[in-house]
């Protein structure tokens, strides 16, 4: 039982470049979310999904662009990277709609951008 | 917007001894779900226990129990009998129960320390 599965685990770039971190889930949840943790911050959210072909901004998303063509996968794009965007992102999903049921993070990515 | 304040950055508790962290929020609806999550250095977030605002019985999981007031807006955890274990971020978490966004607003965290 995977659950929540971001790739890559470490990444460095240097400013200007582009990438993608991977998340994929495997519970058939609805919703899924992009956060990152800053230190002192607490983590805020990036993007989210209700649903496959139905992404929304959340606190923080200039500088991030998401897709969702599939229930199953939610990558999020870095589109020219910055110093201020190094973080640890995390991935997270859950059932939707009148549900209690709490979120599942994946094991975050820590990215550096030099 | 609702909003999440945890007052305590730093907490520390002997081992076997029992510790509370507090958290306060900022909501004008009345159904929601708050939730403590824990975060070791291994930097997963593990979802630690869970409480329905329109539930008065507290949630217990094992050695974690809650106090939510739902008037006062507080929901503190408490750990009983703490374990080296234990040491970790400790976040409050908010997250409504209507509407069609189901973020999770955070408190910026408390990181407690357990000595032996």
């Amino acid at each position: 039982n995977a659950g929540v599965t971001q790739t890559p685990k470490f990444q460095v770039l240097k400013t200007g470049q582009s990438m993608t971190l991977q998340c994929a889930q495997d519970m058939n949840h609805e919703y899924m979310s992009w956060y990152r943790q800053d230190p002192g911050m607490g983590l805020r959210l990036i993007h989210y999904s209700v649903g496959a072909g139905i992404t929304d901004q959340g606190e923080v998303p200039n500088g991030y662009n998401v897709s969702r063509s599939t229930t199953e996968d939610f990558p999020l794009r870095l589109l020219s990277a910055a110093p201020s965007q190094t973080s640890v992102y995390f991935c997270a999903s859950s059932r939707g709609q009148y549900s209690n049921q709490p979120q599942h993070f994946g094991d975050g990515t820590r990215l550096s951008i030099l | 917007a609702q909003t999440v304040t945890q007052s305590q950055p730093e907490m520390s508790v002997q081992e076997a001894e029992t510790v509370t962290l507090s958290c306060t929020y900022d909501t004008s609806e009345s159904d929601y779900y708050l939730f403590w999550y824990k975060q070791p250095p291994s930097r997963q977030m593990i979802l630690v226990i869970r409480q329905e605002a329109y539930k008065q019985q507290n949630a217990t999981e094992n050695r974690f129990s809650v106090n939510f007031q739902k008037a006062a807006k507080s929901f503190s955890l408490k750990i009983s009998d703490s374990q080296l274990g234990d040491a970790a971020m400790y976040f409050c978490a908010y997250r409504s129960a209507t509407g069609s966004n189901y973020k999770l607003t955070f408190g910026k965290g408390t990181l407690l320390t357990v000595n032996p």
